[in-house]
């Protein structure tokens, strides 16, 4: 089992430019989530999906949309790209359910926003 | 409001042991996750407690009081490979993790 990938691994944008990264788990998790990570801060929640085709917000998501058409992927999209979203961005599922959730992470994407 | 608190970054000795507090407030609670973060990887699970007391699991241990929102990580027998991040994790009434700051531990030889 591959856990849960994320592509690509390192992406350089231009202000302004749009960009999706995917998340794939092949754990059969119903939950999964889009945090980003910023020196010297926790890891920040972005959006989050409960289960194939559902999605809501999570504590950062201004600038981000998300979509779960399929239960084993979980894409984040840049809209306009800006600065601030230069950052290392985790994808993570879990099973969701029961008070022992723990979240399974991806390797991670880094991206910087000329 | 929901707030976690553990130290910003610590020094220990190799061969010694640390421990790194968290202190937290959240809405509900229902346990709590110990995570170890690499430098440039991806955080992995290390410890879940949600009864007070005293979890071990080989040289790492982790304690809970939920009376006083209060948990510790212990590292016994401190290797190099150690010196990571170590990310506080309580749960709130939905079950999700609500993430602290992470403590930065340094071993030196």
């Amino acid at each position: 089992n591959a856990g849960v990938t994320q592509t690509p691994k390192f992406r350089v944008l231009k202000t302004g430019q749009s960009m999706t990264l995917l998340c794939a788990q092949d754990m059969n998790h119903e939950y999964m989530y889009w945090y980003r990570q910023d020196p010297g801060m926790g890891l920040r929640l972005i959006h989050y999906s409960v289960g194939e085709g559902t999605t809501a917000k999570g504590e950062v998501p201004d600038g981000y949309n998300v979509s779960r058409l399929k239960k084993q992927n979980f894409l984040l999209g840049l809209e306009s790209a800006a600065p601030s979203q230069t950052s290392v961005y985790f994808c993570a599922s879990s099973t969701g359910t029961g008070e022992y959730n723990e979240q399974f992470f991806g390797p991670g994407t880094r991206l910087t926003v000329l | 409001g929901q707030n976690i608190d553990q130290p910003t970054e610590m020094t220990a000795t190799e061969g010694a042991i640390v421990q790194i507090n968290c202190t937290y407030q959240t809405s509900g609670f229902n346990g709590l996750f110990w995570y170890q973060q690499h430098a440039g990887e991806a955080p992995t699970f290390l410890s879940y407690n949600v009864l007070d007391g005293l979890e071990e699991k080989g040289r790492f241990s982790s304690f809970l009081s939920r009376s006083k929102g209060y948990s510790y990580l212990l590292l016994k027998e401190l290797q190099m490979k150690d010196s990571a991040s170590y990310l506080c994790a309580p749960t709130d009434s939905n079950y999700q993790l609500i993430w602290g700051a992470g403590t930065k531990l340094i071993i030196k030889p």
